[in-house]
């Protein structure tokens, strides 16, 4: 069985940093074909996607927002990384990873509301 | 990337059926037949009902059907019952940079 989750901060200030780790168990990151995913989702609003690490280290990033992410992984601890520079009110969501394999993002993890606010 | 374009919500009495459509562009739906919908009860988190355009993971009724005619994707939902009340969102992938683009989501109410 795939289960994800999210960790972090669930409140930062405008400017800073937003780092977010996503812990899973019942996959590999070293299979062939397997990546891992960060998708948001503004209250009210439709989920956006924001970055793909697949197995093989190949990153994908949102165009509208690649020059403020990062992500990585860690294999050998089933964790993967994203990074959000520049915080901004406008970026609070739920903040959603989820397994991707082939073109699906599924299952998704539970979720976590991060909001930014002074 | 435009979001793709979902009715804002439907609604159907139980045992009835609906169809929520999806409407994207050649670059997104209308080249690849990489459509998923996602049904979202509150505070939970999307689950996939649909992908590939009309496959069904396993668990899901086969109540759920999908299909696709030219850049429009549609989602019928047959038998309505009462815990399908949720939003659903489609999704497409859209080439190399863009991996997935969502619709707006459609409000399903069984009424």
């Amino acid at each position: 069985q795939i289960t994800l989750k999210e960790s972090g901060p669930t409140l930062v200030k405008p400017t800073q940093t937003l780092t977010l780790t996503c812990t899973f168990s019942g996959f590999s990151l070293s299979t062939s074909g397997v990546g891992v995913g960060w998708i948001r989702q503004p209250p009210g609003k439709a989920p956006e996607w924001l970055a793909v690490v697949y197995w093989d280290d190949d990153k994908r990033y949102s165009q509208a927002l690649k020059t403020r992410l990062t992500i990585t992984k860690d294999t050998s601890k089933n964790q993967v990384v994203l990074t959000m520079t520049n915080m901004d009110p406008v970026d609070t969501a739920t903040y959603y990873c989820a397994h991707r394999r082939a073109w699906l993002f599924d299952p998704w993890g539970q979720g976590i509301l991060v909001t930014v606010s002074s | 990337q435009s979001a793709l374009t979902q009715p804002r919500s439907v609604s159907g009495s139980p045992g009835q059926s609906v169809t929520i459509s999806c409407t994207g562009t050649s670059s997104d739906v209308g080249a690849y037949n990489y459509v998923s919908w996602y049904q979202q009860h509150p505070g939970k988190a999307p689950k996939v009902v649909i992908y590939d355009v009309s496959k069904r993971p396993s668990g899901v009724p086969d109540r759920f059907s999908g299909s696709k005619s030219g850049n429009t994707a549609s989602l019928t939902i047959s038998g309505l019952q009462a815990e399908d009340e949720a939003d659903y969102y489609c999704c497409s992938y859209a080439g190399y940079y863009i991996l997935a683009v969502f619709g707006g989501g459609t409000k399903l109410t069984v009424l």
